[in-house]
């Protein structure tokens, strides 16, 4: 079975700030690896995923991800925020084997100025 | 608007009521899962369908009743539910079960009282 964990539920960050947001995963198999993003009031949208090849995963709206086996990790990063990247956003793992994308509890981004 | 339609966006319900949530998408996708979203707590994976056929039922109470008439429709039909089942549901689908590229509706806001 495979499980997320989000290491911080809450992450306040200034403007034009980096950030990151850490996810680490478990599994005994190969995995495929997603980040989104939900912003108040609506679903789910894709921020980016790694299916394969290069560790370094580019998503929309600036964020990109890198994977790192050795650590399980997949930590979510941006250079520089701005104040509508405010929202929570979650990581989530399936197993190759086509089993349902499973969630981590969500890290709440909050940007300020 | 993602392609993926969830009516109603709000619901109110008394315990003993019967209702239906929708979910419809134009997509061409082949598969579509029910999640449950509450407050601290990650996505709950209800159930899974896939061409039709339900192939995940995660432990969820008989009073959770899905329906998948076709590929582009999905119901949960809801009875005698309980406080504690207010939530947020959310319908996703994707273009099969290993793909992990799930696009979500906005889903629907449930409160039983």
């Amino acid at each position: 079975a495979q499980s997320v964990t989000q290491l911080d539920s809450q992450v306040p960050v200034f403007e034009e700030a980096p950030v990151e947001l850490r996810c680490n995963y478990s599994s005994s198999v190969s995995v495929y690896l997603f980040w989104y993003v939900q912003y108040p009031n609506q679903g789910l949208q894709l921020l980016l995923k790694y299916l394969s090849g290069s560790t370094l995963v580019k998503g929309i709206n600036g964020f990109e991800a890198e994977f790192n086996k050795s650590q399980t990790s997949f930590h979510l990063r941006k250079p520089s925020v701005h104040i509508s990247d405010t929202a929570e956003y979650f990581c989530a793992v399936c197993n190759q084997a086509g089993t349902a994308l499973i969630f981590g509890k969500g890290t709440t981004l909050s940007v300020s100025s | 608007e993602t392609g993926v339609t969830q009516t109603p966006r709000h619901l109110v319900m008394g315990m003993t009521n019967k209702k239906s949530l929708k979910c419809e998408q134009h997509l061409g996708h082949n598969a579509m899962y029910w999640y449950k979203q509450s407050a601290k707590k990650p996505l709950e994976l209800m159930f899974v369908y896939s061409l039709e056929e339900r192939v995940e039922n995660n432990s969820v109470p008989s009073r959770f009743s899905p329906e998948c008439p076709n590929s582009s429709h999905l119901f949960l039909h809801l009875h005698t539910l309980q406080p504690e089942d207010s939530a947020l549901y959310l319908c996703a689908s994707s273009q099969d079960r290993r793909s992990g590229g799930y696009t979500f509706g906005s889903g629907t806001r449930l409160t039983v009282v």
